[in-house]
């Protein structure tokens, strides 16, 4: 069965430092993983993935991440922090699960950005 | 290209009540899936469609249930509603029958 830890449940940064949510995963084979966010009341906005080749991703809103194998995990960071990143975000992982297609996500990093 | 859209918005139901829930998928793509979240926790898989089929259905009570049409859109249902069932659902689409992850902006559903 695949699953995700995401072992940070909030996590408070000053603008303008550098940012890195952790997510370790389970899955039999080569996963597809993704990194989402989500404001308060809204649905899920897509910040990268991973599907194979550079194990280094980058996406959207100046976002990064790096998928590593051998530790199971595919941290997301940020070099600087804007106030607008203050959000939850979801670590997840697609992949077969019992003969279907699924995504499995985490329970989610809320973000907290202080000036 | 519209990306994945789903209606409505908002819903208000009374406990015992059903509800549809609407999605349209990407242009082109086969494979619709369902997912509830709960204020304060990660998406949960319900349903997944490719080409009309049912593939897969998560730890959810039969008082749920879907289909896909034709065109591919997709519709969820749920019946006797409980105040349990409150919760955001996102539909999801995929070209092929891998994992579906671009979302729709989703149905917030409110039971009273």
């Amino acid at each position: 069965a695949q699953s995700v830890t995401q072992p940070d449940i909030h996590i408070t940064v000053s603008e303008g430092a550098s940012l890195e949510l952790r997510c370790n995963y389970s899955y039999g084979a080569t996963p597809y993983l993704f990194w989402y966010v989500q404001s308060p009341g809204q649905g899920l906005q897509l910040l990268l993935k991973y599907f194979s080749g550079d194990t280094l991703v980058q996406g959207i809103k100046g976002f990064e991440a790096e998928f590593k194998r051998s530790q199971s995990s595919f941290n997301l960071r940020k070099p600087s922090v804007h106030w607008s990143d203050a959000a939850e975000y979801f670590c997840a992982v697609g992949g077969n699960s019992g003969g279907y297609q699924k995504v499995t996500f985490g329970t989610g990093t809320k973000l907290q950005v202080i000036p | 290209d519209a990306g994945v859209t789903q209606s409505p918005t908002h819903l208000i139901k009374t406990r015992g009540q059903h509800v549809t829930l609407r999605c349209s998928p990407i242009s082109g793509h086969k494979s619709v899936s369902w997912y509830q979240q709960v204020l304060g926790q990660g998406p949960q898989f319900i349903f997944q469609y490719y080409e009309k089929e049912e593939r897969g259905r998560g730890n959810f009570p039969d008082r749920f249930s879907a289909r896909q049409f034709p065109n591919y859109s997709s519709e969820l249902n749920v019946n006797a509603l409980l105040l349990g069932d409150s919760a955001l659902y996102l539909c999801a689409s995929s070209p092929s029958s891998g994992p579906g992850y671009t979302f729709g902006s989703g149905t917030r559903l409110t039971v009273v």
